[in-house]
């Protein structure tokens, strides 16, 4: 059965440093999304991502964040200059067009640790 | 915010069904329910979504009721890999985004 893929499953990085998240959506969804997780609390919307374009986003999702689609398979999330609070599981999640907006697959997660 | 309540958690015996209720009481006439669950920090896992009508797939059954301010999702033979957090998930209008409450922590036990 097709999953969503992330790398790397951890990443640990020190404070101001740019960090790069990356997953591989399902080959045949063009709805793409970034959600996280702080250790303990509920899991967070933080970007949602259709045709080349971002088409909405939560407070959380500032200046230091962005997302790309550089090629056919891959969706990534950067953090320019990494925070403490940065620290978090981060979920990606792909979704199939002409399904509901809530059907979103997500894959394993990046644990995101900054020192 | 979350528009949904669920109960904090809830026990299981392994090979019963698992109930798990959930109130929606301002839920718009075009919004579905959706359910998904998260065992253990793993990415949230869909399981199922239906607006009025009752479904069904491998996974689970939903059973919305008439008015449709609640649901309960079915587990029908519960096994202790179905240890997990359930949340059950009303979408906000026409955002893009799933808001995940607190959900309901289902412990099966042996």
């Amino acid at each position: 059965e097709p999953e969503v893929t992330q790398t790397p499953s951890h990443q640990v990085t020190q404070m101001g440093q740019e960090v790069i998240l990356r997953c591989v959506p399902i080959s045949n969804h063009l709805y793409f999304y970034w959600y996280r997780q702080i250790l303990g609390q509920k899991v967070e919307f933080l970007v949602s991502f259709y045709n080349n374009e971002i088409s909405e986003k939560s407070e959380i999702f500032d200046d230091q964040f962005s997302v790309e689609r550089p090629d056919g398979s891959n969706f990534t999330l950067k953090i320019r200059s990494t925070k403490l609070e940065d620290s978090a599981m981060y979920f990606c999640a792909s979704k199939q067009t002409g399904t509901p907006i809530g059907e979103q697959y997500f894959g394993p997660g990046t644990r995101l640790t900054v020192t | 915010d979350a528009k949904t309540t669920q109960p904090t958690s809830m026990d299981c015996a392994e090979g019963r069904a698992a109930n798990l209720p959930c109130n929606h009481s301002t839920i718009s006439g075009n919004e579905y329910v959706y359910w998904y669950r998260q065992i253990h920090s793993q990415g949230p896992q869909y399981i199922i979504h239906g607006l009025k009508n009752n479904e069904t797939n491998e996974m689970a059954s939903l059973i919305i009721t008439e008015d449709r301010k609640s649901s309960t999702l079915i587990l029908p033979h519960a096994t202790l890999r179905d240890t997990a957090v359930y949340y059950c998930i009303v979408r906000d209008g026409a955002t893009n985004k799933l808001i995940f409450g607190t959900g309901t922590l289902l412990a099966v036990q042996p």
